[in-house]
């Protein structure tokens, strides 16, 4: 199994819906983040969360909110989806020591 | 952060050595060097991270200049399954969460 998991892998969705992406993991990390990848960029953080009752804004927070619902688990919800929010949405975890993070395998998100 | 700089594109000979420069002459004393690479649209994958001294791990090698200005991932045997795009950051280890990934270079191994 990943160690980081999200789901679902790929959504088209509509203007205005809401649409919650979900992010679990195995590696007891305390940190998760979230963050997005538009085509021919880098990625950009949505949200990040240190324990279940840290939550803190990244470079991007509009029109997205997040749940730490456990340490294992972090979704990042789209209240009312718009077209520019068609992105690739990474999860990641980070432990306590200055060591990298680890990426899950992303959700493909269209807004039509 | 400090601003890092890479070429947009690189290829390499399949079996040779890949070596991925890295400018960041704005870098703080506190700053750590990463390097992650993301194979198609799949999530980024650490490979490797220094603070001043040479560093090697079982993908790569990261060699750091004296001055920290600069630096360069050496991937000793590139082999096809090498060919992504890399990013190298720089950071301090902790309180800055606001880590950016900027657009990389995109390496090609031929085979």
């Amino acid at each position: 199994d990943a160690d980081v998991t999200q789901t679902p892998r790929n959504r088209i969705t509509k203007t205005g819906k809401r649409i919650m992406l979900e992010c679990s993991q195995t590696k007891g990390h305390d940190r998760m983040y979230w963050y997005r990848q538009d085509p021919g960029l880098g990625l950009r953080l949505i949200y990040y969360s240190f324990d279940v009752k840290d939550i803190n804004k990244g470079e991007i927070s509009d029109g997205y909110s997040v749940s730490r619902q456990a340490q294992a688990k972090f979704s990042l919800s789209l209240e009312s989806a718009i077209p520019n929010q068609t992105a690739l949405y990474f999860c990641a975890t980070r432990d306590s020591t200055n060591y990298g993070y680890t990426f899950g395998s992303g959700t493909r998100l269209t807004v039509v | 952060d400090a601003k890092t700089t890479q070429p947009p594109s690189m290829d390499c000979a399949e079996g040779r050595a890949a070596n991925l420069p890295c400018n960041h002459s704005t870098i703080s004393g506190n700053e750590y060097v990463y390097w992650y690479r993301q194979i198609h649209s799949q999530g980024p994958q650490y490979i490797i991270h220094g603070l001043k001294n040479n560093e090697t791990n079982e993908m790569a090698s990261l060699i750091i200049t004296e001055d920290r200005k600069s630096s360069t991932l050496i991937l000793p045997h590139a082999t096809l399954r090498d060919t992504a795009v890399y990013y190298c950051i720089v950071s301090p280890p902790f309180g800055n969460e606001k880590l950016t990934f900027g657009t990389g270079t995109r390496l090609t191994i031929i085979p």
